[in-house]
């Protein structure tokens, strides 16, 4: 069966440090991959998805990035982080084709201090 | 995407079933109607997702309207862990990688 790992749970970084955040899909392969962000009292805002390795869609413009470097490896980053990059920060993936529900992790909590 | 609406919360009692509305009044004809499900602090969950006909899993009922434009998702034996967040989404990928986008949702909260 297929698994979605996202670390970490937790992270507290101070603003202007740099940030990594990793998700791995297994039991699949060829998965579209997704980061989302959800804001304290807010809706899942979609930020990325990758359709392959080194393909990254940027939905909204800020300082965040994504990568692709495996096909089953997703990472978000950012050079330095602002205080509203705080929130929980979620990784999906999806069967490649049309209409493949979206399957999410457990998210990492981010607090930009 | 079409736009949805969902009642912001509601109340069920523990081992009765719960009854979730969306109107999706725009929807298009190859739009499907998602449900997921986001308990506190944990990723959103795939309920279920069909197009025109009713769907069953083991999780719950998806009950759409002859014309599409809204649904009813049903947990037929609720229980206090069903309590979350419920969004109800009309998407359609057209084969691509869109992600989906979602509302509000309705809060459910199941009473003991």
């Amino acid at each position: 069966s297929q698994t979605i790992h996202q670390w970490p749970a937790t992270l507290v970084q101070p603003v202007g440090s740099p940030l990594s955040l990793e998700c791995t899909v297994e039991g699949t392969s060829n998965p579209n991959l997704y980061w989302y962000r959800q804001a304290a009292g807010r809706g899942l805002q979609l930020l990325f998805y990758s359709v392959g390795i080194g393909q990254i869609s940027s939905e909204v413009p800020q300082n965040l990035s994504a990568s692709r470097p495996q096909d089953r490896q997703f990472i978000l980053s950012s050079k330095k982080l602002l205080l509203s990059d705080s929130g929980f920060y979620l990784c999906a993936w999806s069967v490649r084709g049309p209409n493949s529900p979206l399957h999410f992790g457990n998210g990492t909590r981010l607090t930009v201090t | 995407d079409a736009k949805t609406t969902q009642p912001p919360s509601m109340d069920c009692a523990e081992g009765r079933a719960a009854n979730l509305p969306c109107n999706h009044s725009t929807i298009s004809g190859n739009e499907y109607v998602y449900w997921y499900r986001q308990i506190h602090s944990q990723g959103p969950q795939y309920i279920i997702h069909g197009l025109k006909n009713n769907e069953t899993n083991e999780m719950a009922s998806l009950i759409i309207t002859e014309d599409r434009k809204s649904s009813t998702l049903i947990l037929p034996h609720a229980t206090l862990r069903d309590t979350a967040v419920y969004y109800c989404i009309a998407f359609n990928s057209g084969g691509g990688a869109d992600g989906l986008t979602f509302g509000k949702g309705t809060h459910l909260i199941i009473q003991p």
